[in-house]
């Protein structure tokens, strides 16, 4: 079964860092990008970027380009998500998902992982 | 950037009745490889979202034949002919076209 499991909810502070995960299990974890997207609370869904973890190329939407920074170790089949100084905006709920192709399609989808900044 | 306008942005339907949700795109989605890349997922409460529809009209798997996708261009449909208590839950479009790829604002459907 193709499957992606996400890390557990995160509470941080302001101006914290953070790293959360996403593990490929059941397929060829270096052969399909894995995508990020971002849903604040009772809002829509938003396109963050995608990494190919076969080669490290990633792309960011121009909306969290210099925000967040997406990497992958193939060796554990495990994309991330981070940040270096969060802010009370960064509070929302974060998904992962893969994407056979550019062009193409999200799925299967994490569980997602809800992100909490307060101070 | 392409936009993605969904209309309407709520529906309330009596169970066993159809229901329809509009999606325009500011560009056209049609490729030069003859595929039009328009994605519909729904999010069902407290869910993930999950795939419905790929590039336009083919059902994905395990989907139920009432819903159906059409369309071309610029402009897409998202039909379900007889709406169950199960279609609960926030419909998307995205297109992937082009990056960034981008999502419609979501339908919010509800059963009467």
């Amino acid at each position: 079964e193709v499957q992606l499991v996400q890390s557990g909810a995160e509470v941080k502070k302001p101006g914290e860092s953070l790293k959360i995960s996403c593990k490929g299990s059941g397929y060829s974890f270096t052969s399909y990008w894995i995508g990020w997207v971002r849903q604040m609370p009772g809002k829509g869904l938003e396109w963050m970027g995608i990494i190919y973890p076969g080669d490290s190329d990633t792309r960011y939407s121009p909306s969290f380009q210099g925000q967040v920074t997406i990497s992958a170790d193939k060796s554990i089949s495990t994309a991330y998500l981070q940040w270096s100084s969060l802010k009370a905006s960064d509070t929302a709920m974060y998904y992962c998902a893969r994407l056979a192709t550019l062009g193409g399609w999200f799925d299967p989808w994490g569980q997602g992982t809800l992100v909490t900044v307060s101070s | 950037d392409i936009v993605m306008t969904q209309t309407p942005l709520s529906l309330s339907v009596t169970p066993g009745q159809p229901a329809s949700i509009s999606c325009k795109s500011s560009q056209s989605l049609l490729h030069s490889d003859g595929k039009t890349y328009l994605y519909w997922y729904l999010q069902k409460p407290g869910q993930s979202p999950q795939l419905l529809i790929y590039e336009v009209s083919n059902r994905f798997s395990g989907v139920p034949d009432r819903f159906s996708g059409s369309g071309s261009g610029t402009d897409f449909t998202l039909k379900i002919s007889r709406v169950e208590a199960e279609d609960v839950g926030v419909y998307y479009c995205m297109q992937s076209i082009q990056l960034p790829i981008t999502f419609g604002q979501g339908t919010r459907l509800e059963i009467k």
